[in-house]
């Protein structure tokens, strides 16, 4: 099983609609978590830290379940703009070194 | 404006020839790091520096070398060791603090290799 499991997609939503992916993660001790945008050929750059609690930050919600091992990623009306492939991201603690681990991504595509 | 500066974007190399890849960062961090990444896979760290004169090897450092002389630069060079060296190469950079681990990234730098 991989450390960190993503739906590839692509994903292909009409403009306004509201779209939803999960990532899951191998690791209970995982510690923190977060999802970063990367858009076509450019580098990834942080979209939001996903907290316990869950967060939003306008148009998008992040929220963990510990329990099941996984983080999702809401954006409610979307944009054009929206279109980019979004990483999750886990950070666990191993032998007492922490390390990031990338997931492949999630293809989205928002349509006019 | 702070941030993380890859050099060059674009690079044709080569089989068997090896290249550097150059990154400064003016944010003040302390670490610094090499991730690679490849069509349908998530990005893999190569190697990684937490202070200036120090690094250890990440998942895939076999094939790649880097120095950490100063703290604003960890150059990254790919060797002709290195047996598929032709993907996209991000630096990236973060404060050493005791919680979350946020990146900072470069733009990247394309290696192609011939």
């Amino acid at each position: 099983r991989k450390e960190v499991e993503q739906d590839p997609g692509p994903f292909n939503v009409p403009e306004g609609a509201t779209v939803a992916f999960n990532c899951t993660y191998s690791n209970s001790a995982s510690q923190s978590f977060f999802w970063y945008r990367q858009d076509c050929r450019k580098e990834p750059k942080l979209l939001m830290s996903v907290y316990s609690s869950g967060n939003e930050d306008g148009r998008f919600t992040a929220q963990l379940n510990r329990a099941s091992q996984y983080i999702s990623l809401l954006i409610r009306d979307s944009k054009l703009s929206d279109s980019a492939t979004y990483l999750c991201v886990v950070n666990s603690l191993r032998f007492g070194n922490e390390k990031l681990t990338f997931g492949t991504g999630t293809r989205l595509t928002i349509i006019p | 404006d702070g941030g993380i500066t890859q050099s060059p974007k674009y690079l044709f190399r080569k089989e068997g020839q090896n290249v550097t890849l150059s990154c400064e960062q003016n944010l003040n961090h302390d670490a610094m790091y090499w991730y690679r990444q490849d069509p349908g896979q998530g990005l893999r760290l190569i190697y990684y520096s937490q202070i200036v004169n120090d690094f250890q090897k990440g998942d895939i450092a076999e094939g790649y070398s880097v120095s950490r002389e100063k703290k604003e630069s960890f150059p990254l060079t790919v060797t002709s060791a290195q047996k598929n060296p032709t993907a996209f190469y991000l630096c990236a950079s973060s404060p050493i603090t005791g919680g979350a681990n946020v990146l900072t990234f470069g733009a990247g730098s394309r290696l192609t290799v011939l």
